[in-house]
């Protein structure tokens, strides 16, 4: 078990390029979920997972914004046309389920991805 | 909609304190609570999950509490070491929902 996998790390963009992230889960966790997290700040809720399945999302996800789980493994979030505010720490949590209930299980999360737009 | 609120925002200890991190939540129609640990610059790492119907939890030197009809939970962490320091946040997950609100953390700074 090697934990929630993130790459880039580190990301620095010129304003207006697209940029991807990825997300590996530990490996027996079918629930992923994506944050966002600003200086100073608790994390917000971007987005969530179950297997292939996008199941909720945020209003913060704007129509920049899109994320994908193919195949129930690995996950991407893309930004395109990246504006200053975006730049933020991009994290990746993963969870077990729980049958017959309702985020039952601990989050388990990645390093996160920093993204700098300039 | 949820606001999860930890007070203090910052909180500077002498080593060997025993020390409560506070933590409220405006809607106890919530599913779990989880606090979680942040080193700069780092991702979070889980310390400890308390279920609704539970009181507390216990990992070590760490002991959280819920009282769901008030809306609180503490984080009591006994005998502080310099390499507690960390912010600690507290979240909580919704009935229904699968989101987790998190408060803004307490940053912990414990002194040699």
């Amino acid at each position: 078990d090697t934990g929630v996998s993130q790459n880039p790390r580190h990301k620095i963009t010129k304003r207006g390029q697209n940029v991807t992230f990825r997300c590996d889960p530990i490996s027996e966790h079918n629930r992923l979920y994506w944050y966002r997290q600003t200086l100073g700040q608790g994390p917000e809720f971007l987005t969530y997972f179950q297997n292939e399945a996008q199941l909720e999302k945020s209003r913060l996800l704007s129509d920049r914004f899109s994320a994908e789980r193919p195949k129930g493994s690995f996950s991407t979030l893309e930004i395109q046309r990246t504006e200053q505010g975006d730049s933020a720490m991009y994290l990746c949590a993963s969870s077990t389920r729980t049958s017959g209930a309702v985020n039952t299980g601990e989050l388990f999360f990645g390093e996160g991805s920093r993204l700098t737009v300039l | 909609k949820q606001e999860v609120t930890q007070i203090p925002a910052a909180l500077s200890v002498p080593e060997g304190e025993n020390l409560v991190l506070n933590c409220s939540f405006t809607d106890s129609a919530i599913y779990n609570l989880q606090w979680f640990r942040q080193d700069p610059g780092k991702g979070l790492t889980s310390l400890l999950l308390i279920q609704s119907s539970q009181r507390e939890q216990t990992s070590g030197r760490l002991n959280a509490s819920l009282d769901k009809s008030s809306g609180r939970s503490t984080l009591y962490i006994a005998a502080s070491q310099p390499g507690d320091s960390a912010t600690y946040l507290c979240a909580v997950s919704g009935a229904g929902s699968y989101q987790l609100t998190f408060g803004k953390g307490t940053k912990l700074s414990v002194i040699p």
